[in-house]
C-alpha cells in the first residue's frame, strides 16, 4: 500500500526567507507525486507534480519541489516566502497500481511571519 | 485552467434531513470524480470514486446507502447524505480528473461545510 508522510505539523518562516515543507513517500513501483495548497474553508489548489523526467519540478506561485528517489522524498521549496503563502500544504502520491486514487499526507501548516 | 464548481458551499440543517451536494467540472469533461471528507485539522479521506455512467466505488468503511453518489454526465456528480445526523457534520470536497494519458492532477472544488443540528 502507498503512504505519504509529512513529518511537520507546522512550519514557521520569516517573510523573504526560503521555505521547505517536507514530504516522504512509500509506494510500490514508480510514484506520481503532487503538492496541493489549501486556504481556510476552501478546496485544494494544485501546485505542482512529478511524473517523470527532471527531478526538480517548478510549479505555481514560485514553488518548486525536488524528487529524490534514494531518499523517497519530494520536499516543497520556495526561495523567498511571502505572508500570503501562509496556508495548509498537502503532499499526495498516486501509484501505478492504485488507479486514479490519491493518498494524501496529513498536511503541514505553513506560517510566514513579517 | 480546469475549474471545478461545488455547490452549496455551506449547509446547516436539522437531523434527519437529506442533503445533496453538486460537483461540476466547468471547462472539461471528467469521467472520474472523487468525493472526500475532511475533519478539522486533518487530511482528506477518500470516500468514493465516482465514474460516469456506472456505480461509484466506495472506500472501506463508507456506507454506500448513507452517501449516495450519482455521476449522470461527464460534468456533474452529486453526493447525497441521506438522513444526516450530527456525526455527518464535516467538510466535503469533490475533485475531478481531466483527461487520460499522462497523469493529470485532480482539480478540487471549494468544498461544502455541512453542519447538522
Amino acid at each position: 500500500a502507498q503512504s505519504v508522510a509529512q513529518p511537520e505539523d507546522q512550519v514557521k518562516v520569516a517573510e523573504g526567507n526560503p521555505l521547505t515543507v517536507k514530504c516522504t513517500y512509500s509506494v510500490s513501483g514508480n510514484p506520481y507525486l503532487f503538492w496541493y495548497v489549501q486556504y481556510p474553508n476552501r478546496g485544494l489548489q494544485f501546485l505542482l507534480k512529478y511524473i517523470t523526467g527532471d527531478n526538480l519540478v517548478k510549479g505555481s506561485y514560485g514553488f518548486e519541489a525536488e524528487f529524490n528517489k534514494s531518499q523517497t522524498s519530494f520536499h516543497l521549496k520556495k526561495p523567498s516566502a511571502l505572508v500570503s503563502d501562509s496556508a495548509l500544504y498537502f503532499c499526495a502520491v498516486r501509484w501505478g497500481g492504485g488507479g486514479n486514487k490519491l493518498t494524501f499526507g496529513t498536511g503541514t501548516q505553513l506560517k510566514v511571519e513579517l | 485552467g480546469a475549474v471545478v464548481s461545488q455547490h452549496p458551499s455551506r449547509v446547516i440543517c436539522k437531523s434527519g434531513t437529506s442533503v445533496k451536494i453538486e460537483c461540476r467540472s466547468l471547462d472539461f469533461q471528467a469521467t472520474t470524480m472523487f468525493w472526500y471528507r475532511q475533519f478539522p485539522k486533518q487530511s482528506l479521506m477518500l470516500m468514493a470514486t465516482s465514474n460516469e455512467g456506472s456505480k461509484a466505488t466506495y472506500e472501506q468503511g463508507v456506507e454506500k446507502d448513507k452517501f449516495l453518489i450519482n455521476h449522470a454526465s461527464l460534468t456533474l456528480s452529486t453526493l447525497t447524505v441521506t438522513s444526516a445526523h450530527p456525526e455527518d457534520s464535516s467538510f466535503y470536497i469533490c475533485s475531478a480528473r481531466d483527461g487520460a494519458g499522462e497523469v493529470q492532477p485532480q482539480h478540487f472544488g471549494d468544498g461544502t461545510r455541512l453542519s447538522i443540528l
